[in-house]
């Protein structure tokens, strides 16, 4: 248990629709980060925040949004669902903030998402 | 941002030492050399992490030559439970997961 939990464990919805994907990080993390793991394209990274701002942008869709409130939880929404948005939506967390690459990050369970 | 490659799979037996290579040969500065290990449907999980040389922790040893345009991680006496995927990240300022590689160990 990384001490990282994501909520919900699966979401099945319908194309056009939008999400909300829940994340809390360990204790004492200020820094979150969200990816994307689908079987074409494998683990990438979406976005980065750290105590509340965004910090670093990765391969993150236009209809996709992020944000960190002050306890620190993160939500990821997902809009104008696509099929191809079928995937598992990772959360990790780390303590160190601004070089994304140097510190450990712990990663959630995930959230499966399913685009009908 | 500095690409790396890795082979796409591996085989080893229990017990056996496996060496992953990863080349990463634009890599920069001031970029950090990051291994993480991920089992199905789960997230991956931090292994080991070096700038240069050898470093080494409970479950593994990250070695890097002086040039830092490859790395290898090296798994000692490996058990079934370390069948996985393993990636190798290279930078600083961003967290790009190659494809890794698919190390399926056999009794």
């Amino acid at each position: 248990d990384s001490g990282v939990t994501q909520t919900p464990k699966h979401l099945i919805t319908a194309t056009g629709q939008r999400v909300t994907l829940r994340c809390s990080p360990r204790s004492g993390d200020l820094s979150v980060y969200w990816y994307q793991q689908s079987l074409d394209q494998g683990l990438q990274f979406l976005i980065q925040y750290y105590n509340g701002e965004e910090r670093a942008k990765g391969n993150i869709l236009e209809r996709f949004s992020a944000q960190q409130f002050p306890d620190l939880h993160s939500e990821l929404n997902l809009s104008s669902l696509e099929l191809g948005d079928s995937a598992l939506y990772f959360c990790a967390s780390s303590v160190i903030a601004g070089r994304v690459s140097y510190n450990e990050q712990f990663f959630g369970p995930g959230t499966r998402l399913t685009v009908l | 941002l500095a690409k790396t490659t890795q082979p796409i799979s591996m085989d080893s037996y229990e017990g056996q030492e496996v060496n992953i290579t990863c080349s990463h040969n634009n890599i920069a500065t001031n970029d950090y050399i990051t291994w993480y290990q991920q089992f199905p449907s789960q997230g991956p999980r931090f292994i080991i992490q070096g700038y240069k040389t050898k470093v080494t922790n409970e479950v593994a040893s990250l070695f890097i030559p002086a040039d830092r345009k490859s790395s290898t991680l090296s798994l000692p006496r490996v058990s079934l439970s370390d069948t996985a995927v393993y990636y190798c990240l290279v930078g600083y300022n961003d967290m790009r997961f190659g494809a890794g590689t698919r190390l399926t160990v056999k009794p």
